[in-house]
């Protein structure tokens, strides 16, 4: 059964304290990873997709990685307006299966 | 990045009541989806849709429906609504280059 799960589920940094999140999936067929920012309240906002184990990607103090069991977003020298849930998703078959995220806050 | 509109964002209703939860896009994508989501909880597909007069049922089961008659508008229709059905549910269409989904603001759903 495909499945992903997120670690942690929560997460509390300082401002400034580098840390990672985890994303492992089992999947059938890996046709994309995406993860996603979402804000209290909001849709989830795109952030990045990676499609083969060993592919980087970055924008501003986020880092996304991946291999062939999972991904992990880096965060550098967080921000508090980096505070959100990140969530993890693969594209398998015909939809995405959703990890349920990691809620990330930054305290100044 | 898609442009995807979501009407109402909030809305508070009775038991039975008939509701419509809108969706509109203007990128011109031809899938569209309905997901709902509970506080802390992942995202479960509702209901998807391939372009006009395409629509399917997702994973979770669902006692809404939806239509597809034209390409940037795909709306979700509960016919009598009850608490069960109280959530957030998000509208997304995806880029049919890179398979990204684009999300709007999504709908808070409160049944009395």
């Amino acid at each position: 059964e495909d499945q992903v799960t997120q670690s942690p589920e929560a997460l509390r940094l300082q401002e400034g304290e580098s840390s990672s999140l985890n994303c492992s999936y089992t999947v059938s067929g890996l046709r994309g990873l995406f993860w996603y920012r979402q804000d209290p309240g909001k849709g989830p906002e795109f952030l990045f997709t990676l499609y083969s184990a060993g592919e980087e990607k970055e924008k501003e103090r986020l880092k996304a990685t991946l291999t062939k069991k999972e991904s992990f977003l880096h965060i550098t020298a967080p921000k508090p307006e980096d505070s959100a849930t990140y969530l993890c998703a693969v594209f398998s078959n015909y939809q995405l299966i959703w990890g349920a995220g990691t809620k990330l806050i930054i305290k100044p | 990045e898609a442009d995807i509109y979501q009407t109402p964002r909030y809305l508070v209703i009775g038991t039975g009541k008939k509701i419509t939860l809108e969706c509109s896009q203007t990128m011109g994508h031809d899938k569209m989806y309905w997901y709902q989501q509970d506080p802390g909880m992942e995202l479960h597909l509702i209901h998807y849709s391939y372009g006009v007069n395409s629509t399917e049922k997702g994973d979770l089961s669902s006692e809404s429906t939806v239509s597809r008659i034209r390409t940037e508008h795909f709306p979700l229709t509960l016919e009598s609504a009850r608490p069960s059905h109280t959530s957030q549910y998000l509208c997304a269409s995806s880029d049919p280059g890179t398979d990204t989904q684009y999300f709007g603001p999504g709908t808070r759903l409160t049944v009395l």
